[in-house]
This record gives C-alpha cells, structure tokens and sequence, in this order.
C-alpha cells in the first residue's frame, strides 16, 4: 500500500459523457501528478500540481483539467469522453515537487468509455 | 511522443538466468527512474540514478546512467520469479515533465 487513494477504483461511461477522479495524496506529500496508462501509447504523463499550484504539463488534451484543493487532495477532470480516453488513470505523490522526488503511485481508476 | 525506448519490450527467461534492460533516448534528463510495475497496480520505484555514469546496486540488480545522461541499464542476476514485472524507466525532462519508457514486460519462470 503506498499510501495514495484513488476513486473510483472502475468507471464505465458513455461517450461525450464527463467523469471525475479523485486521488488523495500520502500524508504529507505535496506534489501530486497524473498519468494516462494505455497498451498503445504506455505511461503519459499528463500534469503536476504542487502545493494547489500547477507545476507541470505534460501531454494533457484541452478536454481534461485538474486541480489540487488546499487539503493537497487532486481531481481529474474528462469531458467530452472518447473512445480512446478508455485507460488507467494512475494519481502519484511525492513530498516535494523535484524531479529527483520518488514518486509513489496509485492503485489507478480504469476508465471504460463506451 | 515517446522520448524513452526500452529494449527489449518482452523477456521470458528462465530461473536464475541473467538479464539485462535497456532505456534509450536522444534527450538528456536530469534524473532517470526505474519503476516494476505488477498487473492491477501502479508503478513502484526502484532506484533514482542523477549522475552521468551513476551506478546503483540494490541486491540482485545493477542500475547504471550513461555519461550522458541519455541512456539507462538494469541488470538482474540471478533472476527469481518475484522479478516478474513490468519494468519501465522514466527521464524527467525540462519543465519537470516526467517521460516514461515503453516497458519490458519480464516473465521468470521457475
């Protein structure tokens, strides 16, 4: 158990539908990040926050915003869902925001878009 | 864009064989990670490597960065079948963007 929760743990939704994903960090942890895990494109990494503030962007498309809230916990935002938005969505946290930080991961929300 | 190649993408070997992964990229990163990741569950770091040449041990495995800081080994002695995992190395870039690798899905059979 790394100490990372993610909600829901499977989400299954329609096309053009928007979902929410909840991640709280570890105690004490900081920085959070996102990731989009699918078989044909691996670990992508979509955005960092850290201390509620945005500290890093990745490959995140304009449909899909996150926040972190002054309790540090985080939340993905995806609208107009697309067939291809099926994936895992694995939140990570680390104390700080540093690149050289261990990052502790998720046990991730699998997303099914039909 | 993946900025990070891992080879080879599939390994099968057998107990207490040798093996070795490679990460390679045309980019320099300020740090290299090595995460193994199981099914149904998020990665879990390994080892941080920041020094061009940097070699870590951690039991069983050796993880080197090149002088570069543009290309990573692992090397497993001796593997066990708790090593089966997917193993993926991850660059952090400028702007503190992170770039995972493409995997090595390692299979150990007893």
């Amino acid at each position: 158990d790394s100490g990372v929760t993610q909600t829901p743990k499977h989400l299954i939704t329609a096309t053009g539908q928007r979902v929410t994903l909840r991640c709280s960090p570890r105690s004490g942890d900081l920085s959070v990040y996102w990731y989009q895990q699918s078989l044909d494109q691996g670990l992508q990494f979509l955005i960092q926050y850290y201390n509620g503030e945005e500290r890093a962007k990745g490959n995140i498309l304009e449909r899909f915003s996150a926040q972190q809230f002054p309790d540090l916990h985080s939340e993905l935002n995806l609208s107009s869902l697309e067939l291809g938005d099926s994936a895992l969505y694995f939140c990570a946290s680390s104390e700080w925001g540093g690149s050289y930080n261990e990052q502790f991961f998720g046990p991730g929300t699998r997303l099914t878009v039909l | 864009t993946q900025l990070l190649e891992q080879s080879p993408q599939f390994l099968s070997i057998q107990e207490g064989e040798n093996l070795t992964v490679y990460c390679n990229s045309s980019s320099v990163f300020s740090s290299l990670q090595w995460y193994r990741q199981e099914p149904g569950e998020g990665p879990v770091l390994l080892v941080t490597v920041v020094t061009g040449g940097e070699v870590k041990k951690l039991k069983r495995l050796t993880f080197q960065f090149g002088d570069a800081r543009k290309d990573s080994s692992l090397h497993i002695t001796a593997a066990q079948p708790g090593d089966t995992g997917l193993y993926l190395c991850a660059g952090a870039g400028a702007g503190n963007q992170f770039y995972f690798g493409t995997g090595t899905s390692l299979t150990v059979i007893p």
